[in-house]
């Protein structure tokens, strides 16, 4: 069955370093979305994105935050400054066109821990 | 506002016991229902949808149904297993700019099962 992947599984990262997450959305999909759980608390929405720009972004996906698909498979996130707040699990998801895309489907997810 | 509302948890219960996680919901227009699990140390797995008023979903003995009437989409299970032990969120689709979809989650509820 087609999935969604991401890597790292797993970040360490100084405070103020650059970091970026990547995924591979499923194939034959065109929109593409991050969302952030921070321990214990709920899944939030960052951003969607589609035909090269971003859809729709919450109040939480702010300057330091940036997507990028650079090439026909792979969609990033990239956090510019990290601070200790951005210490979260990031879930890229992916979802179809049209009525299929009434179903997002997400990765495993990349835990990023600050330090 | 979109918003979902789940059961506090943790629960825990013994082997074959009867589940109910409840959900609530508040929307406008008419979005989709979903509830996924995340088993530890894994990501976000959906397990089940309902696209419309009365519409059921089920998979893995799990059933929920979408009740437009109570704004309810209670998931429920007759007899769970150890291996069903995991935190399960229950969320709404709604469509954002374009055709991009955003789901709206609510805070997850941990569930244990005994042997």
């Amino acid at each position: 069955e087609p999935e969604v992947t991401q890597t790292p599984s797993h970040q360490v990262t100084q405070m103020g370093q650059e970091v970026i997450l990547r995924c591979v959305p499923i194939s034959n999909h065109l929109y593409f979305y991050w969302y952030r759980q921070i321990l214990g608390q709920k899944v939030e929405f960052l951003v969607s994105f589609y035909n090269n720009e971003i859809s729709e972004k919450s109040e939480i996906f702010d300057d330091q935050f940036s997507v990028e698909r650079p090439d026909g498979s792979n969609f990033t996130l990239k956090i510019r400054s990290t601070k200790l707040e951005d210490s979260a699990m990031y879930f890229c998801a992916s979802s179809a066109p049209g009525a299929g895309g009434n179903t997002i489907y997400f990765g495993e997810g990349s835990w990023l821990t600050v330090v | 506002g979109n918003s979902v509302t789940q059961m506090e948890g943790p629960v825990t219960l013994s082997e074959e016991a009867f589940l109910t996680i409840n959900c609530t919901y508040t929307a406008t227009g008419y979005p989709s229902l979903f509830w996924y699990v995340q088993y530890p140390g894994e990501g976000l797995q959906l397990l089940l949808k309902a696209t419309k008023a009365d519409d059921k979903g089920s998979n893995k003995g799990f059933e929920a149904t979408y009740r437009k009437e109570t704004t309810s989409f209670h998931l429920e299970k007759g007899s769970v297993q150890v291996s069903d032990s995991a935190v399960y969120f229950c969320a709404l689709l709604r469509l954002s700019s374009g055709s991009a979809r955003q789901l709206t989650f609510g805070s997850g509820t941990q569930l244990t099962v005994l042997p």
